[in-house]
């Protein structure tokens, strides 16, 4: 089976940097996927990480740990338009089985 | 920007009735995938699908469920006989390969509520 942690709820204001962690016990593991989610709208991809390191994407970026499967969003400068759900997957060969999600609100 | 498209956005049907959820991917993706989200939960993958045929299902994805490709656009997800605890939103998904590097891109999801 498949498992992932990650917070349930994270505050930050405009401007601030925010890591959301994400710690995952699996098989058949392939990468970690960041997804993005607007009040129950479509999830949004947002990044990919299969080998261990930093993958940057202009303000976020995403670290992966396969040792402490453990791995990381990290979200700069931080926009009112940043607030939403962001869920960490872990890939399978064809599946995407997702976290809880964390709940991001950022503040002025 | 090529986007997925689902009907309908919400659609509410009486427990025991067949429902056919349908999705549009984006035309040059070759995989197919659909996922469930009970409110305030989280997203949960049902079924993979390509080159006709199922890839990979979860245990939610029982004898109830029924995917197929009925012609070169469409994709469906059909519910045989609704149980109450089947109301949630179902994403249609798809990516333009397998390959790991490469996201998922989801549909914006059809509401199904089941009474």
């Amino acid at each position: 089976g498949q498992s992932l942690e990650q917070p349930s709820e994270v505050t930050a204001v405009e401007g601030a940097i925010v890591q959301i962690n994400c710690t995952y016990q699996t098989s058949g593991f392939y990468g970690l996927s960041w997804y993005q989610q607007h009040d129950g709208g479509a999830p949004t991809f947002l990044s990919y990480n299969g080998l261990d390191g930093l993958e940057e994407t202009g303000r976020f970026s995403s670290f992966l740990s396969r040792s402490d499967s453990y791995g990381y969003l990290l979200l700069q400068e931080l926009q009112m338009k940043d607030s939403a759900s962001y869920f960490c997957a872990v890939r399978g060969y064809s599946t995407l089985t997702f976290g809880k999600g964390t709940m991001l609100l950022v503040s002025p | 920007e090529p986007e997925v498209t689902q009907t309908p956005s919400h659609q509410v049907t009486q427990m025991g009735q067949e429902v056919i959820l349908r999705c549009v991917p984006i035309s040059n993706h070759l995989y197919f995938y659909w996922y469930r989200q009970i409110l305030g939960q989280k997203v949960e993958f049902l079924v993979s699908f390509y080159n006709n045929e199922i890839s990979e299902k979860s245990e939610i994805f029982d004898d109830q469920f029924s995917v197929e490709r009925p012609d070169g656009s469409n994709f469906t997800l059909k519910i045989r006989s609704t149980k109450l605890e089947d109301s949630a939103m179902y994403f249609c998904a798809s990516s333009e390969q397998r390959g790991v590097r490469v996201g998922q891109y989801f549909g914006p999801g059809t509401r199904l509520t089941v009474t």
